[in-house]
């Protein structure tokens, strides 16, 4: 089944200490991005892939690391979370031309205490 | 900069009523204009999208959408709602840029479906 995987789902961590949120796609798409939902502000894209090693800022990365080391995986790091990253994490794989539809995963609700 | 305007962050509608979401974007050339689907804890699916040619576009589950040029508008009907229908919707527009695809997403409209 075609799909983008994330891991975990859900986590709760306290300000300070390193995180890393996983995302996989099996469909051996080009461009993967990760997104930040909040409510009343839609998603806003945080970085995004265009291929293995090739990476680049979206709206809101400060905070954000990622890497593109393999085609099919696209980690997001967190080195110092802080409470304001408090919100629902997606990660999204496409083709790659803007034409094209991403396909989401299932989300990570991460919470920053 | 492009951005994208969603009109209404909730809209309660009656079983078997019209729904209407509306989206205004602005951009300083056509984009590519999508609407996605949230269901209650689950990730973003496709609903339509406008690429080129018709500009009447036609989606899952009954949905269609208007790309309107001259209004820069690309608003979401179905003639009849269903308690299936409740969820939020997105309404994004992209452009390829030569450091990539950039997709901006409005705020999101959530649907309640009375019975």
């Amino acid at each position: 089944e075609a799909q983008v995987t994330q891991n975990p789902r859900y986590l709760i961590t306290v300000t300070g200490k390193k995180l890393t949120v996983t995302c996989s796609q099996n469909m051996n798409h080009e461009y993967m991005s990760w997104y930040r939902q909040d409510p009343g502000l839609g998603l806003r894209q945080i970085y995004y892939s265009m291929n293995v090693e090739v990476t680049d800022k979206g709206d809101v990365p400060e905070g954000y690391k990622v890497s593109r080391k393999e085609k099919r995986n696209f980690p997001l790091i967190l080195e110092s979370p802080s409470p304001n990253q408090t919100s629902l994490y997606f990660c999204a794989s496409s083709l790659g031309k803007g034409r094209d539809e991403q396909y989401f995963g299932p989300g990570t609700r991460l919470t920053v205490t | 900069a492009q951005s994208v305007t969603q009109l209404g962050s909730h809209v309660s509608v009656s079983e078997g009523a019209l729904v209407l979401l509306r989206c205004n974007y602005s951009s300083s050339v056509p984009p590519y204009l999508f609407w996605y689907v949230q269901y209650p804890n689950q990730g973003l699916q496709l609903l339509l999208k406008y690429t080129t040619g018709a500009t009447l576009v036609k989606g899952i589950n009954g949905f269609e959408a208007e790309f309107k040029k001259s209004e820069t508008s690309f608003h979401l009907t179905k003639p009849s709602a269903h308690m299936s229908d409740a969820a939020e919707y997105f309404c994004a527009v992209t452009k390829t840029l030569a450091a990539g695809n950039k997709l901006t997403f409005g705020g999101g409209t959530r649907v309640l479906v009375k019975p």
